[in-house]
C-alpha cells in the first residue's frame, strides 16, 4: 500500500519560530509537492521538487523554503512564522512523466501564535 | 485569481440519488483534469481523471464529463451513499506545466442524507 507519511497531524508554534514539516514517501516517486490548504481557496502549490536537491517554486512561496536530500524525503521550512502561515499543509508525490494522480499525506495542521 | 472555481460550497442529497458536483476554468491550456475526494483529517484522495480529448470518462458510480467549450466539468455520483460524503476538488494541469502544477478548486462539501 503506497504511503505518504506527514511527522506531524497538529503543531503550534509561536511567531517568529523556525518550522519544518516533514515528509517521506515510499513510493520512490521523483516529484513531490507541498500545498496549503485554506478554506475558500483550495490547494495552493507552495513549492515542488522534481529530484533529489531539485526545486522549484509554486504559486505561493514566499516565506517558505524547502529541502531535498534524499529521494524519499521533503522538508517545507517556514523560516520566521507568522500567524497568517496558519493553516493545512498537505505534502503529495507523484511519478515523474505520470499525468496521473498524485498522493498526498495525512496534513499537519499548522497554528501559529 | 483562481483559475479552478467551484462555485458551490455545499451540496446536500439524498441516499439513492444523483449528486452533481460543478467545476469551472478559466485556462484553456488545461488539458488534464483530476477529482479528488478528502474525508476530514484525511489527506485527498485519487477519484478519476479525464483528459481533453475526451467529453466523458466512467469509473463506476462516477462519471465525469468534460465540456471544454464552455471550459466546464462536472462530477456525477449515481447512486448517492453517505460514504460518499466528503469534500470533493476538482484540480487541472497541462502540458505547459510538464503536468507538475495542479490548480484547485476551493471544494464542495457534499452531504448524503441516509
Amino acid at each position: 500500500d503506497v504511503k505518504v507519511t506527514q511527522s506531524s497531524r497538529y503543531l503550534v508554534k509561536r511567531t517568529g519560530e523556525k518550522v519544518f514539516l516533514e515528509c517521506v514517501q515510499d513510493m520512490d516517486h521523483e516529484n513531490m509537492f507541498w500545498y496549503r490548504q485554506d478554506p475558500g481557496l483550495g490547494l495552493r502549490l507552495i513549492y515542488f521538487s522534481y529530484d533529489v536537491k531539485m526545486k522549484e517554486k509554486g504559486d505561493i512561496p514566499e516565506g517558505y523554503s524547502v529541502s531535498r536530500e534524499k529521494k524519499e524525503r521533503f522538508s517545507l521550512i517556514l523560516e520566521s512564522a507568522s500567524t497568517n502561515q496558519t493553516s493545512m499543509y498537505l505534502c503529495a508525490s507523484r511519478l515523474r512523466g505520470a499525468i496521473g494522480e498524485a498522493f498526498f499525506g495525512q496534513g499537519t495542521r499548522l497554528t501559529v501564535v | 485569481d483562481q483559475q479552478v472555481k467551484q462555485n458551490s460550497p455545499s451540496l446536500s442529497v439524498q441516499e439513492g440519488r444523483i449528486s452533481i458536483l460543478n467545476c469551472d476554468y478559466t485556462n484553456s491550456m488545461f488539458d488534464y483534469f483530476l477529482w479528488y475526494k478528502k474525508y476530514p483529517a484525511e489527506g485527498p484522495t485519487f477519484l478519476i481523471s479525464i483528459s481533453s480529448i475526451k467529453d466523458k470518462n466512467e469509473d463506476g458510480r462516477f462519471t465525469v464529463f468534460l465540456n471544454k467549450s464552455a471550459k466546464h466539468l462536472s462530477l456525477h455520483i449515481v447512486p448517492s451513499q453517505p460514504g460518499d460524503s466528503a469534500v470533493y476538488f476538482c484540480a487541472a494541469s497541462g502540458r505547459e506545466y510538464n503536468f507538475n502544477k495542479f490548480y484547485f478548486g476551493s471544494g464542495t462539501k457534499l452531504n448524503v442524507k441516509p
